[in-house]
């Protein structure tokens, strides 16, 4: 199972917004709504900020938000803060019953 | 709260064994799957195995396949990870997640397993 594709990369200034890019193919992000994002700060543990797709749990701020098109999916987030700065990983369910994840995308806060 | 606390990390030489426990709280154990997921020193995340509720099914990358066994004991609300030949290439630290609908969602904060000789 080839891992899904993000940018290596994001930056953006304080107050902007920003779009991260998870895209896999219809065996993954395509075929189901079960992907996820994760907020991830040196030497801690992953944090899910957003499961199916799109929905946040409780507690995450609403300045996360998920979609997908296609075998694509983005995490946005706007008023870009100086804690947002982290690595990103997204992740799909499988037609394997199996999981795969991103390569991460870390992102800047200028 | 959720909570998740890995432990059974450390050194082991190359095709030793080693087996990982996951104690969880807060929640119904039983009404969950567990998965494990494993990073290696500076790299990403890398899904390893999925135990269902009920311990009826476990499922696992091929990376691992044939060498990992994924287990739980509901009565102790832990979850296990047995690691058999191990390799230079399974060094990473192995954190353990909550499954809510197919989506890894809580976490532990992780074991660190070094395979070296």
């Amino acid at each position: 199972q080839s891992a899904l594709t993000q940018p290596a990369s994001v930056s953006g200034s304080p107050g902007q917004s920003i779009t991260i890019s998870c895209t896999g193919t219809s065996s993954d992000v395509g075929g189901y709504n079960h992907v996820s994002w994760y907020q991830q700060h040196p030497g801690k543990a992953p944090k899910f900020i957003i499961y199916d797709v799109s929905n946040r749990p409780s507690g995450v701020s609403n300045r996360f938000s998920g979609s997908k098109s296609g075998n694509t999916a983005s995490l946005t987030i706007s008023g870009l803060q100086a804690e947002d700065e982290a690595d990103y990983y997204c992740s799909s369910y499988t037609s394997s019953t199996t999981w795969v994840f991103g390569g991460g995308t870390k992102l800047t806060v200028l | 709260q959720v909570l998740l606390v890995e432990t059974g990390g450390g050194v082991v030489q190359p095709g030793r064994s080693l087996r990982l426990s996951c104690a969880t709280s807060g929640f119904t154990f039983t009404t969950y799957g567990l998965h494990w997921v494993r990073q290696a020193p500076g790299k990403g995340l890398e899904w390893v195995a999925i135990i269902w509720h009920d311990g009826s099914k476990g499922y696992y990358a091929d990376s691992v396949k044939g060498r990992f066994t994924i287990s739980r004991d509901n009565s102790r609300n832990t979850v296990f990870l047995q690691m058999n030949s191990l390799r230079a290439e399974d060094t990473a630290t192995y954190y353990c997640a909550r499954d809510d609908g197919l989506n890894p969602t809580y976490w532990g904060q992780g074991t660190l397993v070094t395979v070296s000789s």
